[in-house]
Order: structure tokens, then C-alpha cells, then sequence
């Protein structure tokens, strides 16, 4: 069955150090890949999104991530971590155009220490 | 307001009650989620709707019925709540069509406490 694992339940950063966050997931085709961020209380927004073409994707608030096909991967990067970013972060998939709904990882806590 | 909207945001309730969580969306976006959100969990895909009178069941179904009788409209009713339905419920919508379109919006969640 399709799945999406993010191995790390939660990470501790300290601020202005570079993160990164993984994602993998068992699927037979290329899927399609979504990084969402869900601040305390909050619902889910969108950060970045992979459908095909360039590897490496730009979003929102300075994140990027990089879709390997060899290694069914889709981490999440960025270069310098500020306090705004502590948050619970959630890769997921879809596996068609049609796109009945998206698969979630179980999402992995950021903790942001000064 | 534009956006998509849930209420209420919190709600306690007993066992065995009936609860209906609401869900608005005024993008008239084609498809509309329920996923509930539980520790150690992520999201799981409760039921979504392809368009008005269309709906399916997603992962965990049990316990849950939905309607759509209106684009813009998709709630979710307990029909009996048990303590296993505690959890955050989020509604999401997207448009139909091709890849682009593939991105869903999330509601700000419903707290629901089942006693």
C-alpha cells in the first residue's frame, strides 16, 4: 500500500542553523508531493509542492525540497532557521491527477531553541 | 468571508450524541475532504465528495455520515459519538482537474472533546 514515513518525530533546531526535514514514500510512479506547515492551534498551509520537471523546489518562507526518484525521497531544507518556524511539519502525497486525497506522513514537531 | 471556514472551532459533547461539524468554502472548489487529525496519527482521510451529491469514503469511515447537497457546503455528522472521536477535524477543499490544481486548502479545524 502507498505510504509516506517521516522518520523523525520531532527535531530541535537552534536558531540561524540549517534544517532538514525528511520524507519518504513507497509509491510505484512518480507521485505528486506536498510539504505542509501547521503552526499551534492552526490549520495546514501549503509550503512547497513537487508535480514534475525541476528536482528542486522553491516555497514559501524560504523552504526548498528536493524530490530524488532513487531514493523516494522529498526533504524539506532550509539554510537558516528562525524562531517563527517551531511548528509541526507534514509531507504528503497524491497519487494521481485525479486525485481522490492526499496521503499524510505523521508529520514531524520542529522546535526551534535560541 | 472568502476562504474556507469550520464551525464551531471547539465543541464538547457525550457518548452517544449526534454532533455535525460544518464546513464552508466559498472558492467553489469541486472537491471537499474530512480528515481527522490524531497524535501520532498525521491526518487520515475520513470521507470527501468529488462535487455536490458526490461522496466516498476515505481511510477511517466508521462512526461518520456526510452530505452534499451544496458546492459550497460539506458537514460531517456523528451519528453517535464515542470517546474514540475525540480529535481534530479538518475540512479541506480543491478544485477538479489537472495537476496544478491538486492543492488542497485547509479549514482551521474543529476541536471535538467526546466525554
Amino acid at each position: 500500500a502507498q505510504s509516506v514515513t517521516q522518520p523523525d518525530i520531532h527535531i530541535t533546531v537552534s536558531e540561524g542553523a540549517s534544517l532538514e526535514l525528511r520524507c519518504n514514500y513507497s509509491y510505484g510512479a512518480t507521485p505528486y508531493l506536498f510539504w505542509y506547515v501547521q503552526s499551534p492551534g492552526q490549520g495546514l498551509q501549503l509550503l512547497l509542492k513537487y508535480f514534475s520537471g525541476d528536482t528542486l523546489v522553491q516555497g514559501i518562507k524560504g523552504f526548498e525540497a528536493e524530490f530524488k526518484r532513487s531514493q523516494s525521497s522529498f526533504n524539506l531544507r532550509k539554510p537558516s532557521v528562525h524562531w517563527s518556524d517551531a511548528a509541526e511539519y507534514f509531507c504528503a502525497v497524491a497519487l494521481n491527477q485525479a486525485g481522490t486525497a492526499l496521503i499524510f506522513g505523521k508529520g514531524t514537531t520542529l522546535s526551534v531553541s535560541s | 468571508d472568502a476562504g474556507i471556514t469550520q464551525s464551531p472551532r471547539y465543541k464538547i459533547t457525550e457518548t452517544g450524541r449526534q454532533v455535525t461539524l460544518m464546513c464552508h468554502q466559498t472558492w467553489s472548489h469541486s472537491y471537499m475532504f474530512w480528515y481527522r487529525q490524531d497524535l501520532g496519527h498525521g491526518l487520515r482521510l475520513i470521507y470527501y465528495s468529488a462535487a455536490a451529491d458526490i461522496t466516498d469514503k476515505g481511510e477511517v469511515p466508521d462512526g461518520y455520515v456526510v452530505s452534499r447537497s451544496k458546492t459550497e457546503n460539506f458537514p460531517l455528522t456523528l451519528e453517535s459519538a464515542t470517546r474514540s472521536q475525540t480529535s481534530v477535524y479538518f475540512c479541506a477543499s480543491r478544485l477538479a482537474g489537472g495537476s496544478s490544481y491538486n492543492e488542497q486548502f485547509f479549514g482551521p479545524g474543529t476541536r471535538l472533546t467526546v466525554l
